[in-house]
């Protein structure tokens, strides 16, 4: 399986937005799709998760609001959008797969895009 | 949940057992998952489930612990295993999926 990200972006502030993340090797609703912000330096923040089946979405208080998430299931693809984007957006945006065993899945992610870096400034 | 690991920076030799340890705020039952983050890629999961080594992981990597105090054991320390680690848990509702600030494993 591989996640497969859309390249970095340079954004002024207000701008939209809409990343992406393309799974291949496996099908799409197999599992769920997470996304996770890493702000220059700093640690890991889970930012929403959906699940690919019937786009059922939990979003972190954090977030909620500020991001959405959705997929095109004939497409493969999982999105991240902003309608505004603030110069605190400014991070590397991964997109991760839930661990799935059997029919069990977990909200731990073992498969994970290579990063989108979104750089917002004036 | 706040997800607290300690400590921040451990330096050790290669060859050498090391345990990092995390701790929650309150009780995430067995769902706590570890990840190591290498400069300039993304994280990879080492262990889910508290003590499942994730696919691909050497058996020189364990986990353990329960409701609030855990810990990632690394048996002998290779050159690759150098890296950040963070701890994750994944018990909250609704769903925050904390994780710890990371601690820095270098030589």
């Amino acid at each position: 399986v591989q996640l497969v990200q859309s390249g970095a972006e340079v954004k002024k502030p207000g701008e939209s937005l809409r990343i992406s993340c393309k799974v291949s090797g496996d099908s799409f609703t197999n599992s769920w799709i997470t996304w996770v912000r890493q702000m220059p330096g700093k640690g890991l923040e889970w930012m929403a998760r959906i699940d690919p089946t019937d786009s059922y979405i939990n979003y972190s208080p954090s977030f909620q609001g500020h991001v959405s998430i959705s997929t095109d299931k004939s497409l493969g693809t999982a999105y991240l959008q902003w309608s505004s984007l603030k110069a605190s957006d400014t991070a590397i945006y991964y997109c991760a797969r839930h661990v799935r065993v059997a029919t069990t899945v977990y909200n731990a992610f073992d498969v994970w895009g290579q990063g989108t870096m979104v750089t917002v400034s004036s | 949940i706040v997800m607290t690991q300690s400590p921040a920076t451990l330096s050790v030799s290669p060859g050498k057992r090391v345990t990092l340890s995390c701790r929650a705020s309150q009780n995430v039952n067995n769902n706590l998952a570890w990840y190591q983050q290498k400069p300039g890629l993304p994280p990879r999961l080492v262990i889910y489930g508290t003590s499942t080594r994730a696919s691909g992981i050497p058996a020189r990597f364990s986990g353990s612990g329960s409701g609030t105090d855990f810990t990632l054991t690394i048996s002998s320390l290779q050159s690759e295993d150098f890296a950040v680690y963070y701890c994750q848990e994944y018990n909250d509702w609704p769903p925050r999926y904390t994780f710890g600030q990371g601690t820095k494993l270098e030589i």
